[in-house]
């Protein structure tokens, strides 16, 4: 059974720093690997898709590894601002065709002025 | 930017009553389904929902739960008798799909949050 693991469980930066944010999963037979955004109360924003073939995927100040092999993603975020505060959720696709998703806990972000 | 959208945004309801939670995927997708959040808990995959019947179903989705396609754009979610332990955020969620190279990125919607009492 797959099982999906983020730290650091919370986060708390100030405004301007790089950081990364770290999944990990149990099973590496995985279709793709999901990053997500959640703000309290609202829903999930897909941020980046990797697919199983790729190392890593990029938009804007975000950039997005895999390495499946040993069941490791990273979520690094550039210059950080404070609209970035949120829980960051990663999740991972499995290796059929229907795209059930098993997510990690998150790692819940504030980045302060 | 198509979106993914839900109703109701939150309902309150009383144990042993029949729930319907609504979503109307994007348009040119394929495959639906349903998540749930309960409060500080992991996301967890409910159901999906492909050429108009149920391809796969977690543990969590037993005989209380349905789901329907009942026209072209609505997907609808059926709790048949609530219970306490039902209280949580549900999320709607689609994809093109993930055959013949389609990317099978899931877009969700803002959630339907169900509180029973």
């Amino acid at each position: 059974k797959q099982e999906v693991t983020q730290i650091p469980a919370a986060l708390s930066v100030p405004e301007g720093e790089n950081l990364v944010l770290n999944c990990s999963f149990t099973d590496s037979a995985i279709y793709n690997l999901q990053w997500f955004r959640q703000d309290p109360g609202k829903g999930l924003t897909s941020l980046l898709l990797i697919q199983s073939s790729q190392r890593e995927q990029t938009s804007g100040r975000l950039n997005a590894s895999l390495d499946k092999s040993s069941g490791r993603s990273t979520l690094y975020i550039a210059a950080s601002q404070p609209g970035d505060s949120a829980t960051y959720l990663c999740a991972v696709g499995g290796n059929t065709g229907f795209q059930k998703l098993v997510f990690g806990t998150g790692t819940r972000l504030l980045v302060s002025p | 930017e198509p979106e993914v959208t839900q109703t109701p945004s939150h309902q309150v309801t009383q144990m042993g009553q029949e729930v319907i939670l609504r979503c109307v995927p994007i348009s040119n997708h394929l495959y639906f389904y349903w998540y749930r959040q309960i409060l500080g808990q992991k996301v967890e995959f409910l159901v999906s929902f492909y050429n108009n019947e149920i391809s796969e179903k977690s543990e969590i989705f037993d005989d209380q739960f349905s789901v329907e396609r009942p026209d072209g754009s609505n997907f609808t979610l059926k709790i048949r008798s609530t219970k306490l332990e039902d209280s949580a955020m549900y999320f709607c969620a689609s994809s093109v799909g993930t055959l013949a190279g389609i990317t099978g990125e899931l877009f969700f919607g803002e959630g339907s949050r169900l509180t029973v009492l």
